[in-house]
């Protein structure tokens, strides 16, 4: 039978655009959040990280927003290519939370052609 | 360099039956993490290991699961007796320190139970 889980929100961009990826968080006691890449039969793989005393960061070809006000984290990937397509994650820790994040749902970016 | 290496890749095993998984953490990282992945919850923190003691087991959904780390180059999780619902990809998960730091992911372990 049919299963039911998670409905991945998916994201389409043409190859080339700019992409933007939203996540919502929930605690506004986490202090650090990272964003992760997982590509089909893969690990998830670390893109970027942002602390909370921050509300920019600027990697190669991506930048993460973070908004503490509204909870929200944005990755932006500049020039998408199709190596992009991808499941993205956003995880947050928790101030004195050791090591315990937690991921969001995650979106699916499909590149275009 | 080698990263995070979890074995076996895939496995297949009847409802009942024991199954242990395998994982090498980068050289150096002392944390270690076991996480589940599902399409009904997403991706969830099983259990994770500091200096190869355990930190937080909160994560680990009952006694089925065991979780060990001898030395800081192994570890194994072990599912007995494994059930169709314990049917997930599980990655392990390595970082250097225990506070904020970046966790590097294995491949892992498909794992569908019959």
């Amino acid at each position: 039978g049919e299963s039911v889980g998670l409905h991945l929100p998916t994201l389409s961009v043409q190859e080339g655009d700019n992409s933007i990826i939203n996540c919502a968080y929930s605690n506004s006691a986490s202090d650090y959040f990272i964003w992760y890449k997982q590509e089909s039969g893969k690990g998830p793989q670390f893109i970027i990280d942002i602390r909370s005393n921050m509300d920019k960061r600027q990697g190669q070809r991506v930048t993460v927003l973070l908004n503490k006000t509204v909870k929200h984290l944005s990755l932006q990937i500049a020039a998408t290519q199709p190596g992009d397509s991808a499941v993205y994650f956003c995880a947050e820790n928790e101030h004195n939370y050791g090591q315990n994040f937690v991921f969001g749902p995650g979106t699916r970016l499909s590149v275009l052609p | 360099d080698a990263g995070v290496i979890q074995s076996p890749r895939h496995e297949v095993t009847e409802m009942g039956q024991e199954v242990t998984l395998r994982c090498k953490p980068i050289s150096g990282h002392n944390s270690l993490f076991w996480y589940r992945q599902t399409m009904m919850r997403g991706l969830e923190l099983l259990i994770y290991f500091n200096n190869n003691v355990p930190i937080d087991d909160s994560g680990m959904p009952e006694d089925r699961f065991s979780a060990k780390m001898p030395n800081a180059s192994f570890s194994t999780l072990k599912i007995q007796p494994s059930e169709p619902r314990d049917s997930a990809v599980y990655f392990c998960a390595s970082s250097l320190g225990l506070t904020k730091e970046t966790q590097y992911f294995g491949p892992g372990t498909r794992l569908l139970v019959l």
